[in-house]
């Protein structure tokens, strides 16, 4: 495991309010990633990076957006929460290899 | 780009029969390919992976196939037990740049 950190782990909020979701990790890895899931979807990707100065769209970035404030952070924010954002988040993080390892997951309703 | 087909969506199989799980993809240039497992309310976690340059790889009651020819891998499980009823997961990606794109998903009951 890739000792990832994600705050937090459960959140209500309303539509239309900002929510940030936060990811560190202690292992040094360059690339992290938000993947967002939902029944019968699977793992979707909204952002990744593979480093600092580095942001790249995933497959769902629409609504989103990204921060990575350093090699160990990584945050993803809801600008105006909507209920269809109503997911559960995962971060990720990973080397050249490929690998990736997953956070213990963030548990968002927007109600 | 990349785009990877799960089936079957749902399986069910008694305990100590084998369950298998095939995922096809559309790139002939990805090149790795993983499985991960996601227990109830946990994390998806690695539990095999493998590379094009190889057609097979074993670990204990778990094994993983690649046909590069078909695009096609799957992920065989013998002697199945309770625990391994959970959702599974195969990704694929072109090494280097390019993030893993998943299936999605399979969900596995081990009837006791």
């Amino acid at each position: 495991d890739a000792d990832v950190t994600q705050t937090p782990r459960n959140r209500i909020t309303k539509t239309g309010k900002r929510i940030m979701l936060e990811c560190s990790q202690t292992k040094g890895h360059d690339r992290m990633y938000w993947y967002r899931q939902d029944p019968g979807l699977g793992l979707r990707l909204i952002y990744y990076s593979f480093d600092v100065k580095d942001i790249n769209k995933g497959e769902i970035s629409d609504g989103y957006s990204v921060s990575r404030q350093a090699q160990a952070k990584f945050s993803l924010s809801l600008e105006s929460a909507i209920p269809n954002q109503t997911a559960l988040y995962f971060c990720a993080v990973g080397g050249t290899g490929n690998t990736i390892y997953f956070g213990e997951g963030s548990w968002l309703t927007v109600v | 780009g990349e785009n990877v087909e799960q089936h079957p969506s749902t399986l069910s199989v008694q305990e100590g029969d084998s369950a298998v799980i095939k995922c096809t993809y559309s790139d002939s240039a990805s090149n790795y390919f993983p499985w991960y497992k996601q227990e109830l309310g946990k994390r998806p976690q690695l539990i095999i992976d493998i590379r094009s340059n190889v057609g097979e790889k074993k670990d204990q009651r778990i094994a993983v196939t690649l046909n590069k020819t078909a695009k096609h891998f799957s992920l065989h499980i013998t002697e199945t037990q309770p625990e391994d009823s959970a959702v599974y997961f195969c990704a694929a990606t072109l090494s280097g740049n390019t993030p893993l794109v998943f299936g999605k998903g399979t969900r596995l009951s081990v009837i006791a």
